[in-house]
């Protein structure tokens, strides 16, 4: 399996604009996460979604933020409008919920860069 | 609310030195508990995994230990180098909905 997969790697835009960050899951776990990372704030955990169903969303920051997962395999988390605070490093990571298996495994991550 | 900590924040050891890493966790009612390591710019290296049923977990170098009684895990790291020179993150995933928390991090710097 190739992990799970963000894109894209590097995001710069300006502010007011929307942004869609993406993440394939790796085949088979059931659980996904969105965390953001900043300096100040360390890893937070934004949303996660069990079985493609959003579980709990209480650390989304606010309603510019939004999450989807259309499919076991794909899910995005969009920002509109972007402001410059919203400049971190999104990470994408999945798990399997089974007796032995439920390693939590990240993605490279996506930084954003918002002028 | 769900918590972690971890600390030291930041720890400075000459290259050989044993050392331990520690976080602890509010609420009991936990999964498992997983250490990652982070490079500078990099995403997350998973290093242990320990079910709640465990005590510790060993490889290489790394022994990991857990406590859910009082709420504490510990990571031990044998003989150091300067290539364990990282940030060191602790995450608990609890029952009741799997929520996964990650407390701040440990930045370790191992001196040749």
């Amino acid at each position: 399996d190739a992990g799970v997969i963000q894109s894209p790697r590097h995001e710069v835009t300006e502010m007011g604009q929307e942004v869609t960050l993406r993440c394939k899951p790796i085949s088979g776990h059931d659980y996904l996460f969105w965390y953001r990372q900043t300096m100040m704030r360390g890893l937070e955990l934004l949303i996660y979604f069990n079985n493609n169903v959003p579980i709990d969303d209480s650390g989304m920051p606010e309603d510019r933020f939004s999450a989807k997962m259309p499919n076991a395999s794909f899910s995005t988390l969009k920002i509109q409008p972007s402001e410059p605070r919203d400049s971190a490093v999104y990470f994408c990571a999945s798990s399997p919920i089974r007796t032995g298996a439920n390693v939590l495994t990240f993605g490279a991550g996506s930084r954003l860069t918002v002028l | 609310k769900q918590e972690v900590t971890q600390i030291p924040a930041a720890l400075s050891v000459p290259e050989g030195e044993n050392l331990v890493l520690n976080c602890s966790f509010t609420d009991s009612a936990i999964y498992n508990l997983q250490w990652f390591r982070q490079d500078p710019g990099k995403g997350l290296t998973s290093l242990l995994l320990i079910q709640s049923s465990q005590r510790e977990q060993t490889s290489g170098r790394l022994n990991a230990s857990l406590d859910k009684s009082s709420g504490r895990s510990t990571l031990y790291i044998a003989a150091s180098q300067p290539g364990d020179s990282a940030t060191y993150l602790c995450a608990v995933r609890y029952t009741g909905g799997f929520k996964t928390i990650f407390g701040a991090g440990t930045r370790l710097f191992v001196k040749a």
